[in-house]
């Protein structure tokens, strides 16, 4: 079935610096999110990006979070500067239709030192 | 806003059991998925099913949207079938909630 890939599978950085995680989404998906699970908590929404622009976000989005998705590559979130308390698996999906079933990556374990 | 309640936590069986595993929701809901996470924490949806019943191989669910509740039937367990099943539920919105997921073990 339709795959959505992330890049790296692992990232392993210091505090303060900054970090992107990609996302590949499914080729012809026009939203895409990014999901937070803490090691052995439950997963929880970020962000919901549509057209170019963040659709709607939770409160774990914080100000040092962003997303984008230039030309039609890579969505992207990058955390500048990053925190302990980063540290997490981050899943990355996307679907075609804003209210449509949800494809998930494999995910792209973060861990800040 | 929504919340999503998974039972039960953790589920043990012998292979060859059924499995049935309940998701309840808060609000009614628009979107609601099955998910299969294996133990090294990748995800794999299972089941996209907001109202009805679907099949799909050993699996079966069953969502009854006016009383905001769905099930996932695991027929003729097998020992790969260890993990954690996430039911996740959306209400109109753009995101889905998850609930805490049930652990389930399978031995041989």
């Amino acid at each position: 079935g339709p795959k959505v890939l992330q890049i790296p599978s692992h990232q392993i950085i210091d505090m303060g610096q900054m970090v992107t995680l990609n996302c590949d989404p499914v080729s012809n998906h026009l939203y895409f999110y990014w999901y937070k699970q803490i090691l052995g908590q439950q997963m929880e929404f970020l962000v919901n990006f549509y057209n170019g622009k963040v659709m709607e976000k939770s409160k774990l989005f914080k100000d040092q979070f962003s997303v984008e998705r230039p030309d039609g590559s890579y969505f992207t979130l990058k955390i500048q500067p990053t925190a302990l308390e980063d540290s997490a698996v981050y899943f990355c999906a996307s679907s075609l239709l804003g209210r449509g079933g949800q494809y998930f990556g494999p995910g792209t374990r973060l861990t800040v030192l | 806003g929504q919340q999503v309640q998974q039972s039960p936590s953790s589920l043990v069986l012998q292979e060859g059991e059924n499995a049935e595993l309940q998701c309840n929701f808060s609000s009614t809901a628009t979107q609601l998925q099955w998910f299969y996470q294996s133990p090294g924490g990748s995800l794999v949806s299972l089941l996209s099913n907001p109202s009805g019943t679907k099949h799909t191989g050993r699996l079966t669910s069953t969502t009854v949207t006016k009383e905001r509740r769905s099930s996932l039937h695991i027929s003729s367990s097998q020992t790969t079938d260890s993990g954690t099943y996430l039911c996740a539920s959306g209400t109109g919105g753009y995101k889905v909630v998850f609930g805490s997921g049930t652990r389930l073990l399978v031995s041989p």
